[in-house]
Formats: C-alpha cells, sequence, structure tokens
C-alpha cells in the first residue's frame, strides 16, 4: 500500500530565498508522482509530474522536482521564490492496486513568501 | 474543454440536515473523486467512482456516500450533519490512466 508523507505543514520563506518543500512516498511497485498547488478559495492544480524517463521535471513558473527511486523522494525546489508563490502545495502518488491507478496525496504543505 | 464543475459553491445547513454536493466532470472523464479539506486534518480522501462503481473508499463513516450516473456527473450526500463536517469539499476527475486529476473549485459547506 502508498502513503505519502510531507515532513513540513508549514513553511515560512523570505521573497526571493529558496525554498525546497519535502516528499517522500513509500510503495512497492513503479509510481507516477505529482505536486499540486492550490491558492486560496480554489481547487488544486497540477503543478508538476513525474511519469517516467527524466527524473527532473520542472514547471512553467520555475518550479522544479527530482525523482529520487533511492531514496523514495520527490522533492520540490524553487531558487527563488515570488509572494506570488505563497500557496498550500499537495505530493500525491499514483501507483497501479487492483487493475487501476489509485492516486494517494500527502497532507500538504503551507508555503508562506515573506516580503 | 469545460473544467470540473462542483455545485453549489457554497452552503450553511443546520446540524441534523442532510445535504448533497454535485460534481460534473471533465467530458469523456469516468473516474470521480470526492476529498474533504479541513484545516486540522488536511485533505482527506472520500470515495471515488468509476463507471457508476465504487471503486474505493477512505476511512468515513456511513453518513457520507455517494453515487455516480451514467454520465459521469457524481453527487455526494452527508447525513445527519455534525458541526464537524463543515469543510470545503473537492471534488477532482480523471481519465482512466490516472496520469493527472482535475479538480474543481469545491463547495464550502458550513454546518450551524
Amino acid at each position: 500500500a502508498q502513503s505519502v508523507t510531507q515532513l513540513d505543514s508549514q513553511v515560512p520563506v523570505f521573497e526571493e530565498a529558496p525554498v525546497e518543500l519535502r516528499c517522500n512516498y513509500s510503495s512497492s511497485v513503479s509510481v507516477y508522482l505529482f505536486w499540486y498547488v492550490q491558492y486560496p478559495n480554489q481547487g488544486l492544480q497540477l503543478l508538476l509530474k513525474y511519469l517516467s524517463g527524466s527524473t527532473l521535471v520542472e514547471s512553467i513558473n520555475g518550479f522544479e522536482a527530482e525523482f529520487n527511486k533511492s531514496q523514495t523522494s520527490f522533492h520540490l525546489r524553487k531558487p527563488s521564490v515570488h509572494i506570488s508563490d505563497t500557496a498550500e502545495y499537495f505530493c500525491a502518488v499514483s501507483e497501479r492496486d487492483g487493475g487501476y491507478q489509485k492516486v494517494t496525496f500527502g497532507i500538504g504543505t503551507k508555503l508562506q513568501v515573506i516580503p | 474543454k469545460a473544467g470540473v464543475t462542483q455545485t453549489p459553491r457554497y452552503l450553511i445547513k443546520t446540524r441534523g440536515q442532510q445535504v448533497t454536493l454535485s460534481c460534473s466532470p471533465i467530458s469523456g472523464h469516468r473516474s470521480v473523486s470526492w476529498y474533504q479539506q479541513t484545516p486540522g486534518q488536511g485533505l482527506q480522501f472520500l470515495f471515488e467512482y468509476f463507471s457508476e462503481t465504487q471503486r474505493n473508499k477512505g476511512n468515513f463513516p456511513g453518513r457520507f456516500s455517494g453515487r455516480q450516473f451514467s454520465n459521469s456527473r457524481s453527487e455526494m450526500n452527508v447525513s445527519t450533519l455534525e458541526l464537524g463536517d463543515s469543510a470545503l469539499y473537492l471534488c477532482a476527475s480523471s481519465s482512466e490512466d490516472n496520469t493527472e486529476a482535475f479538480f474543481g473549485q469545491g463547495t464550502r459547506l458550513t454546518v450551524v
């Protein structure tokens, strides 16, 4: 059975500083990995995903995440954050279970960018 | 392509009442999942429907139920509402390969 651990519930960071949001998962089979972002009073939106191929994936707004199979991690990074990055970020893993892809979400990390 | 539509956006109910929330998935998506989001518990999985069948269920009491229609639209029902049911209820649809979930904007339920 899969599980997703987001180690930090809140991460405060100053504007233009780098940030890393940590995500670890447990699964016995090959997985798809995702990061979603949620702005206040909105649903979740896909930020980036790893399905196969290059272990480093990037989003259009400067975030990147690297799939590390040996450490079962998929940490999200950005070298320089903006005020507009303030949001909640969810890591998710999808694995084959009982004939279909089953998705599990982490509990979320609130990123607060301080001016 | 229209996105996932949840109705209503906001709802206020009294303890003991029941409520029905609706979700229209993206056209062609047969999988619909429901989540409850609260400040204290984060995002919690309620259930998933695929082709009118519930194929996955979270750890919620029987007061929470759902169904899916032949056009893939889904409803969830909460009976005998409690104050603790106040939350943002999110619906997500995905295609069969589940390589991405598309979320609606949610229904904000307040129980007074």
